[in-house]
C-alpha cells in the first residue's frame, strides 16, 4: 500500500525558513517523480515543485522560484521541501504527491497524496 | 503557463441528478487532463486521467470527455458521497489546476 506522510509544518514568522519532509513507502521511491502541491485555506490547488527520480531534474512554480528548494534522499525514501524567505501568501496545506509512472515515463498525474502539512506564515 | 478555467464555480444538485462540469484550457492540451475529487479535510483523489480514462476503483457514473481546449466531467446519477469539490488539472506542460467546482446538496 502506497503511503506518503508529511511532517515539518508549523507556525513561522515572515522571512523565516522551514523544511517539510515526506516519508514514502509501498512503492519503488527512486523510480518516481515526486511533487509538492499546496492549498491555501479555502482556496484551490497549486503545484509548487517536482523532482525526478534521480533528483537530477527539478521544477518550480514561479511563485516560489528562488525561495524554495526540493530535494530527495532515495536511501531514506524521503522527499523534502526547503522553504526560505517565507511570506504570508505561502500559508497553506502542503501535500506531497506521487506522479503516475509507467513504461513510457512519469506524468504529472498525482495518483497518491499525503495527508498534508500545514504551514502558517504570520507574525 | 497554460491557464485552466472551470465552470461553474459551484452548483446545487439533488441525489440522482446528472451533473456536468466544464474545464477550458488556454491552449490545446491534447487530452492531457486529469479530474480530481476533494472532500473537506482530505487530499484530492484522481477520478479520470487522459481526459476520459477512469482511475481504478472509481465508479462508472463518472465520465470524462473533450478534446483540444474544452473538457467535461459528468456524473450520471449523483450519489450522497459525491458532494465534494472537483478540480481539473492539465499535465501537458507545467501542471496547473482549475479553480474548482463545489457540488452542494440542493
Amino acid at each position: 500500500e502506497v503511503q506518503l506522510v508529511e511532517s515539518g509544518g508549523g507556525l513561522v514568522q515572515p522571512g523565516g525558513s522551514l523544511r517539510l519532509s515526506c516519508a514514502a513507502s509501498g512503492f519503488t521511491f527512486s523510480n518516481h517523480v515526486m511533487n509538492w502541491v499546496r492549498q491555501a485555506p479555502g482556496k484551490g490547488l497549486e503545484w509548487v515543485s517536482g523532482i525526478s527520480g534521480s533528483g537530477d531534474d527539478t521544477g518550480y512554480a514561479d511563485s516560489v522560484k528562488g525561495r524554495f528548494t526540493i530535494s530527495r534522499d532515495n536511501s531514506k525514501n524521503t522527499l523534502y521541501l526547503h522553504m526560505n524567505s517565507l511570506r504570508a501568501e505561502d500559508t497553506a496545506e502542503y501535500y506531497c504527491a506521487k506522479s503516475r509512472c509507467s513504461g513510457g515515463g512519469c506524468q504529472s498525474i498525482f495518483d497518491y497524496w499525503g495527508q498534508g502539512s500545514l504551514v502558517t506564515v504570520s507574525s | 503557463d497554460i491557464q485552466m478555467t472551470q465552470s461553474p464555480s459551484s452548483l446545487s444538485a439533488s441525489v440522482g441528478d446528472r451533473v456536468t462540469i466544464t474545464c477550458r484550457a488556454s491552449q490545446d492540451i491534447r487530452n492531457a487532463l486529469v479530474w480530481y475529487q476533494q472532500k473537506p479535510g482530505k487530499a484530492p483523489e484522481v477520478l479520470l486521467y487522459a481526459a476520459s480514462r477512469l482511475q481504478g476503483g472509481v465508479p462508472s457514473r463518472f465520465s470524462g470527455s473533450g478534446s483540444g481546449t474544452d473538457y467535461t466531467l459528468s456524473i450520471s446519477s449523483l450519489q450522497p458521497e459525491d458532494f465534494a469539490t472537483y478540480y481539473c488539472q492539465h499535465y501537458y506542460s507545467t501542471p496547473t489546476f482549475g479553480q474548482g467546482t463545489k457540488v452542494e446538496i440542493k
